[in-house]
């Protein structure tokens, strides 16, 4: 059965750094590409960028370049979003997902809630 | 890359069909047949219901159903439930290095 299994819930203080986790199973990690989505409070799905386990190609979409950076560790089947200096406006839930037939996301992880305020 | 376009909301009343539409651009959904549907109810991971345009995964009713037509993509639900009030997103694959755009999702309510 295909899992991707996220972090839990976070509570930042803005200017902190986070790193936050999609544990994947049940298929070839290495094989298919993973995607984080940022959903706002009360707001819409937002593509933030892609990466292949395989070779680690990443991709950004341009409201993220520069802003978070996708990681993936093969031996732990894991891929990673990370901030080096949080903003309240960072306050989201942050879901992966596997990109697999169709171009579609057919398995999301259960989502990660970050909340950052002073 | 902008999003895809949906309406901000659609309703309709047990029984009834609605649709939804998704509109882009010749680089993402004019140019392949590569548009998907989810549906999210709140606090909720977004599920797939529709892949490639038209293609139901396994387990999903056959209430639902996708179509295209140029730049526009359309979801259809027949049949309305109770259960279908929920937010709607369509995506799809873009000639941008980023791979995926979504729409700006539909929030359905059955009346």
């Amino acid at each position: 059965e295909v899992q991707l299994v996220q972090s839990g819930a976070e509570v930042k203080k803005p200017g902190e750094s986070l790193k936050i986790s999609c544990k994947g199973s049940g298929y070839s990690f290495t094989s298919y590409w993973i995607g984080w989505v940022r959903q706002l409070p009360g707001k819409g799905l937002e593509w933030m960028g892609i990466i292949y386990p395989g070779d680690s190609d990443t991709r950004y979409s341009p409201s993220f370049q520069g802003q978070v950076t996708i990681s993936a560790d093969k031996s732990f089947t894991t891929t990673y979003l990370q901030w080096s200096s949080l903003k309240a406006s960072d306050t989201a839930m942050y879901y992966c997902a596997r990109l697999g037939g169709g171009n579609s996301l057919g398995y999301w992880g259960q989502g990660s809630l970050v909340t950052v305020s002073s | 890359q902008s999003a895809l376009t949906q309406p901000a909301s659609v309703s309709g009343s047990p029984g009834q069909s609605i649709t939804i539409s998704c509109t882009g651009t010749s680089s993402d959904v004019g140019g392949y047949n590569y548009v998907s549907w989810y549906q999210q109810h709140p606090g909720k991971a977004p599920k797939l219901m529709i892949y490639g345009v038209s293609n139901r995964p396994s387990g999903v009713s056959n209430r639902f159903s996708g179509s295209k037509s140029g730049n526009t993509a359309s979801l259809t639900i027949s049949g309305l439930l109770a259960e279908d009030e929920a937010d709607y997103y369509c995506s799809s694959y873009t000639s941008s290095s980023t791979l995926v755009v979504f729409g700006g999702g539909t929030k359905l309510t059955v009346l």
